[in-house]
């Protein structure tokens, strides 16, 4: 099993609508989780940081975290085409690994007009 | 403006040559990591460092050696053991190891083997 998993996609949604995107994590103890954004041929770039469950929004973008069920989530709503690119799930462990931050695999999403 | 630079862009290796790529950021941020980024794939971490004149190996090290002589500078040096070394290489930093700290990224170097 992978530490983090992504649907790879391609997730395609007109413009408008609500992207969901997912993430599963498999360490109990990670503690900190975030979405970078990267779009094609360039570095990743932060858009969202959670560390409590429940929801936290920011403009267009929410981040939904439960522990229990070890699953993070981001919703994009009014999606625009500039949101096309790659979404990154990252986790960063608490235990003994400090600092080691797991990606995985990116999912794409692309939003058409 | 504060940020992190990596050099060069695109940098082709040959065959049994060793290769440096440079990172370096003016965020006064303690820690620094390095990542590898192949075609359709999430990051892997390479190396990362804490504090100046002490790193530790992350999940992917072979083949690959790093220094930390200057808290601003973070070079990885891709060696002639690493066999498939072609990728999108990927600094990062942040103010330290701590679980809530964010992780800053420069804008890469792709590697390219001749």
């Amino acid at each position: 099993q992978k530490e983090v998993e992504q649907n790879s996609g391609p997730l395609s949604v007109p413009e408008g609508a609500i992207a969901s995107l997912n993430c599963t994590y498999s360490d109990r103890v990670s503690q900190s989780f975030f979405w970078y954004r990267q779009y094609s041929g360039k570095s990743p770039e932060l858009i969202m940081s959670i560390y409590s469950n429940g929801d936290k929004e920011d403009g267009r973008f929410t981040a939904q975290l439960n522990k229990a069920s070890q699953y993070v989530s981001l919703l994009i709503r009014d999606s625009q085409p500039s949101d096309s690119a790659t979404y990154l799930c990252a986790v960063l462990s608490g235990g003994t690994s400090y600092g080691k931050l797991t990606f995985g695999q990116g999912t794409i999403l692309t939003v058409h007009p | 403006d504060g940020g992190i630079t990596q050099s060069p862009k695109y940098l082709f290796r040959k065959e049994g040559q060793n290769v440096t790529l440079s990172c370096e950021q003016n965020l006064n941020h303690d820690a620094m990591y390095w990542y590898r980024q192949d075609p359709g794939q999430g990051l892997r971490l390479i190396y990362y460092s804490q504090i100046v004149n002490d790193f530790q190996k992350g999940d992917i090290a072979e083949g690959y050696s790093v220094s930390r002589e200057k808290k601003e500078s973070f070079p990885l040096t891709v060696t002639s053991a690493q066999k498939n070394p072609t990728a999108f290489y990927l600094c990062a930093s942040s103010i330290g190891l701590r679980p809530q700290e964010t992780q800053y990224f420069g804008p890469g170097t792709r590697l390219l083997v001749l």
